[in-house]
């Protein structure tokens, strides 16, 4: 079964840092392109980042860039979002999504995990 | 403010159809680009539908019934995901999104209610 686990997720202070990790199992993690999407409480879907097959290659949302960092350690089939210097706007449920080779759907999505900025 | 507009909220009776429809800024034209669309239901993460970027090339989600379907008003500029056949089952938030660059674009989302 192709599953994506976050994990990481709780309070924190305005300005202070986050690692959360997304782990795969079911799929060949190391074949696919990764991205992390965030829901604030009762808003929307908002993309964040996505890194290629190999961790070679990342992109963010401006509103996370200088800030947030994705990687992934394909050794240990698992996705990473680092989050510093965190705000009040960044609390929201972050979710992990794996994107399909050919028509780059988000074809599986984790559970979420949630992060409240707040002192 | 998301780029894509989407109406907030929707709704129509078991049976009927519903239209759901996702529009694109002026710089951006609907038919260059798929249109994907998500359902997301109270509690759970988003779950993938189809895409659809012609009648010719177009993709179902695994298990998604054929009753979800997509289409385009290059006119509007809009991207349009039809529900035939409503069920209460079928009451969720729908979204839409686009690969405009390396980053990706979603909706506000539209909350559909089954009457």
């Amino acid at each position: 079964e192709v599953q994506l686990v976050e994990s990481g997720g709780g309070l924190v202070q305005p300005g202070g840092s986050l690692r959360l990790s997304c782990a795969a199992s079911g799929f060949t993690f190391s074949n696919y392109w990764m991205h992390w999407v965030r829901q604030a409480p009762g808003k929307g879907l908002v993309w964040v980042s996505r890194i290629n097959s190999d961790g070679s290659s990342a992109t963010y949302a401006e509103s996370v860039k200088g800030r947030f960092t994705i990687s992934r350690d394909n050794g240990k089939n698992t996705l990473y979002l680092q989050m510093n210097s965190l705000r009040a706007e960044d609390t929201a449920v972050y979710y992990c999504a794996r994107e399909q080779m050919v028509f780059r759907e988000f074809d599986c999505w984790g559970q979420g995990t949630l992060v409240t900025v707040s002192s | 403010q998301p780029v894509l507009t989407q109406p907030p909220s929707s709704s129509a009776s078991p049976g009927e159809s519903a239209r759901l429809t996702c529009t694109l800024p002026n710089d951006i034209n609907v038919g260059s680009y798929n249109i994907y669309w998500y359902q997301q239901k109270p509690g759970s993460p988003p779950r993938y539908l189809l895409y659809y970027f012609s009648d010719s090339d177009k993709g179902q989600g695994s298990g998604v019934p054929s009753r979800f379907s997509g289409s385009k008003d290059a006119s509007a500029n809009t991207g349009i995901l039809l529900i035939s056949g409503l069920q209460s089952e079928d009451e969720a938030d729908y979204y839409c999104m686009i690969w405009p660059s390396n980053a990706v674009l979603f909706g506000g989302g539209t909350k559909l209610t089954v009457l």
